[in-house]
């Protein structure tokens, strides 16, 4: 069964670094999404991407965040500058339709020391 | 910015009890409901979307509830078995132009053997 995945599965970072998480989202599917959850909180949405674009955004993803989707397959989130307050599970997914269920991958855990 | 909010937080019962928690989001401007299981350190993997008030959806032995009019949906487990731990999430995409999906925090379910 076709599956979301995400490398690398934990990373560990010095504030002020900059990361990339990666994911490859379900081959057929167009609509791709991450999101974090902190540790103890709730599951928060990032952005959303439609035909090499961001469809939304919400408050948390600032400037220092973005996304790329740079060879057709891969959909990666790139963090500039961490702070130790990005420290949180990243989950990237993906769906075939606009509010279709979407498919998790297993998750970054990202730490920043 | 839609409040999702999942009742109880954490629920322990015996195998062979049949359970249900709780899903409540704001009734005005509704889309879809989508329920998740989430297994500790695998992916979330959905459940059942849920459109249409009175809306009724069954897989095994879980089985959703929908009424939009109120703003809830019941999700019942028949028969908990050990390997229904998890933790169950539900989320309410938004409405209009918007597709920004809240989580609730979850219910986190435990069932003794």
């Amino acid at each position: 069964e076709p599956e979301v995945t995400q490398t690398p599965s934990h990373q560990v970072t010095q504030m002020g670094q900059e990361v990339i998480l990666r994911c490859v989202p379900i081959s057929n599917h167009l609509y791709f999404y991450w999101y974090r959850q902190i540790l103890g909180q709730k599951v928060e949405f990032l952005v959303s991407f439609y035909n090499n674009e961001i469809s939304e955004k919400s408050e948390i993803f600032d400037d220092q965040f973005s996304v790329e989707r740079p060879d057709g397959s891969n959909f990666t989130l790139k963090i500039r500058s961490t702070k130790l307050e990005d420290s949180a599970m990243y989950f990237c997914a993906s769906s075939e339709f606009v509010r279709g269920t979407q498919y998790f991958g297993p998750g970054t855990r990202l730490t920043v020391t | 910015i839609l409040n999702v909010e999942q009742s109880p937080q954490s629920l322990h019962v015996q195998e062979g009890d049949s359970t249900n928690f709780t899903c409540s989001f704001p009734s005005s401007n509704f889309y879809a409901l989508h329920w998740y299981r989430w297994e500790t350190a695998k992916s979330p993997e959905a459940l059942f979307v849920m459109t249409l008030n009175g809306d009724e959806k069954k897989k095994g032995r879980i089985s959703a509830t929908l009424n939009t009019k109120e703003g809830y949906s019941y999700l019942y487990i028949k028969g908990s078995q050990p390997e229904d731990s998890a933790t169950y999430l539900c989320a309410s995409p938004g409405s209009g132009g918007s597709y920004i999906p809240t989580f609730g925090r979850g219910t986190s379910l435990i069932v003794h053997p």
